[in-house]
């Protein structure tokens, strides 16, 4: 199975900061990396799809990118809302397989 | 307005059974993948199995392989999830979440359903 380590595991930011979450697989895994933002007690929401395009909807400040093995979530300038869990995903191959998680907390 | 909603769930002792449903509505189902994950609240997800949009290619996480199948009724746009032999640690929220094709993303997701596993 490929596994995915996602950094860092958790993190304490200001309305306003850059926040950057980074994903690195086992192996190649070309562009196959989804992100995906959890609030409490609601189903998970696709932000980003391979590595880099942005799901509709979804504000232009969510932003990602990388290939192979290691892939990064940009969240330019964060916002009251973005205070949540972010979980990539590859989906290179079977099993699919998920980041530990990074939750982004207030400071 | 893609819906997914998820019923089934409940308390089952070790070695129980249980049906899961996923019923899907405002989009294609016939037409779409569709895949059962799991999360230990407060924890990570755990993808579980899929499905393809006629039943044709079927997957397993190693974990649940043997254990559970996943089916479809096109024809009621509904997904299911049997579950057999359930263990203390099969305990978690289930969602279901639509796909595209074989490297699709997960697009649309449920509420879940909570599974308890326990005596």
């Amino acid at each position: 199975d490929i596994q995915m380590t996602q950094s860092p595991s958790s993190l304490s930011a200001s309305v306003g900061d850059r926040v950057i979450i980074t994903c690195r697989a086992s192996q190649n895994i070309n562009s196959y990396v989804n992100w995906y933002q959890q609030k409490p007690g609601k189903a998970p929401k696709l932000l980003l799809y391979i590595s880099s395009s942005l799901q509709s909807g979804v504000p232009s400040r969510f932003s990602g990118s990388g290939s192979g093995t290691d892939f990064t979530l940009t969240i330019s300038s964060l916002q009251p809302e973005d205070f949540a869990s972010y979980f990539c995903q590859q989906s290179h191959s079977i099993p699919f397989t998920f980041g530990g998680g990074t939750r982004v907390e207030i400071k | 307005e893609v819906q997914l909603v998820e019923s089934g769930g409940g308390l089952v002792q070790p070695g129980g059974s249980l049906r899961l449903s996923c019923a899907a509505s405002g989009f294609t189902f016939s037409s779409s993948w569709m895949h059962w994950v799991r999360q230990v609240p407060g924890k990570g997800l755990l993808w579980v199995s899929r499905i393809n949009s006629d039943g044709t290619s079927i997957s397993y996480a190693a974990s649940v392989n043997g254990r559970f199948t996943i089916s479809r009724d096109n024809a009621k746009n509904t997904m299911y999830l049997q579950m057999n032999s359930l263990r203390v640690e099969d305990t978690a929220v289930y969602f279901c979440a639509r796909g595209g094709g074989v490297t699709s993303p997960l697009n649309y997701w449920g509420q879940g359903t909570l599974v308890t596993v326990s005596s």
